[in-house]
């Protein structure tokens, strides 16, 4: 079984400041990790993944997440905060060879100008 | 191409009515998924589809909630009769197949309102 942990249910950064969105598994299988974002009364978009290649991994509108299975966490950065990345951030773990998706319970991301 | 397509947007009812959402996923995407969003919280799995057959429904509650994916291609979900813990975003997403890791494409789902 798989699950997700994400610390914050609420971070408030400035722009221009680091972000840092902090998300730990749990899973009895090799995993893949994931981050999506949703922008209001929109579905999910994907930031990017973890499937068992390089462990930091580079996604889209300047975010990174580096897997770090000693202590099992995936969590997301980006050296530098833009307005535009107000939203809600999921993580998402599956088991390899079964796609369902167990998402943690979000973290709304609020920027300061 | 084209993304994941839901209808309708957004649905108000009163309980124990009922409704029903389409989804239209990717050309050529075998799987399909439909999720229940409850405000404040991250998305669960009510129905995993591989082509037309059932893959995963531990999650749906069959007392009231049925889907189907006829001739593998589209999807309904429908909730009969609808409760008031039902209001929920309703998640419509597709991927190419299982396994490997494959990421999801999300339909802008429908909201529900059940007054």
């Amino acid at each position: 079984a798989q699950s997700v942990t994400q610390l914050g249910s609420h971070v408030s950064v400035s722009e221009g400041a680091l972000v840092l969105l902090r998300c730990n598994y749990s899973s009895s299988v090799p995993p893949y990790l994931f981050w999506y974002v949703q922008y209001p009364n929109q579905g999910l978009q994907l930031l990017l993944k973890y499937t068992s290649a390089a462990t930091l991994v580079k996604g889209i509108n300047g975010f990174e997440a580096e897997f770090k299975k000693s202590e099992t966490s995936f969590h997301l950065t980006k050296p530098s905060a833009h307005m535009s990345d107000a939203a809600e951030y999921f993580c998402a773990v599956s088991g390899q060879g079964a796609q369902k998706l167990v998402f943690g319970q979000g973290t709304r991301l609020t920027i300061n100008p | 191409e084209a993304g994941v397509a839901q209808s309708p947007r957004y649905k108000i009812i009163e309980k124990r009515q009922s409704v029903a959402f389409w989804c239209n996923p990717i050309s050529g995407h075998a799987t399909l998924y439909w999720y229940q969003q409850i405000l404040g919280q991250g998305p669960k799995l009510l129905i995993q589809f591989q082509n037309n057959g059932v893959v995963d429904d531990s999650q749906l509650p069959k007392d009231r909630f049925s889907a189907e994916r006829l001739k593998g291609v589209d999807s309904t979900l429908k909730i009969q009769p609808a409760k008031l813990e039902d209001s929920a975003v309703y998640l419509c997403a597709s991927s190419l197949g299982l396994g490997e890791g494959y990421g999801y494409t999300f339909g802008s789902g429908t909201r529900l309102t059940v007054v």
